[in-house]
């Protein structure tokens, strides 16, 4: 079945370093993929998302790229900030059936001032 | 706050109690979905539903959890007996309208078992 992996956690970083939080999927077909981030006593928040290869989500100053040929969208941001410390899943959406979202693990995101 | 709101927030409860959660989607959203989110992991599906029907459970939901979303509104999640297992998150995501891709999330329930 379909599967998400992410690089192991916790994280942790200065502020305004470099981020990147691994997302390698498996799935059939041409699934949509998508970065949630859950903030310290919140719900999920869709962070952003790309349906389609080469495709590339941006929000908040976090970017990821659909690749296909690898199979994987990794989050990155260039200049983190002690707000941006969450738990973040990257998950994917394959339609057809239930059209349920499929989950990794989760990163936790410490950044220090 | 995404539109889609949970009741209660917190439940603890002992062993071999039953517990019930209420989810309250979006109004115009049809389908909505339950997880289970446990400490460490990311959310898991359990079953949605499209308007008042259940069209999938996931082989995680036992007979002893029963979910319901009468005249396709608000939708409740039972656990009947509960178990220390039991003891998670659980999470109400809706979508629908014209972004069939993004599913909205509720603030989840958190129940404990003692």
């Amino acid at each position: 079945g379909d599967s998400v992996t992410q690089m192991e956690g916790p994280v942790t970083l200065s502020e305004e370093a470099f981020l990147t939080i691994n997302c390698t999927y498996t799935a059939t077909g041409y699934p949509s993929l998508f970065w949630y981030v859950q903030y310290p006593g919140e719900g999920l928040q869709l962070l952003l998302k790309a349906t389609k290869a080469d495709d590339k989500g941006s929000n908040k100053g976090f970017e990821a790229t659909y690749r296909k040929e690898t199979t994987s969208f990794h989050l990155e941001k260039g200049s983190v900030q002690v707000s941006d410390s969450a738990v973040y899943f990257c998950a994917l959406y394959n339609g057809g059936g239930a059209q349920k979202l499929v989950f990794g693990q989760g990163t936790r995101l410490t950044i220090n001032p | 706050d995404t539109g889609v709101s949970q009741n209660p927030r917190h439940k603890i409860t002992k062993r071999g109690q039953n517990v019930t959660f209420r989810c309250d989607p979006i109004s115009e959203h049809n389908r909505l979905y339950w997880y289970r989110q446990t400490l460490g992991q990311g959310p898991e599906f359990l079953t949605y539903f499209q308007n008042e029907a259940q069209l999938e459970k996931s082989r995680l939901l036992s007979d002893r959890f029963s979910a319901e979303r009468p005249k396709g509104s608000f939708s409740t999640l039972e656990i009947q007996r509960t178990e220390q297992g039991d003891s998670a998150m659980y999470l109400c995501a809706t979508h629908g309208g014209a972004n069939r891709n993004e599913q909205f999330f509720g603030p989840g329930t958190r129940l404990t078992v003692l």
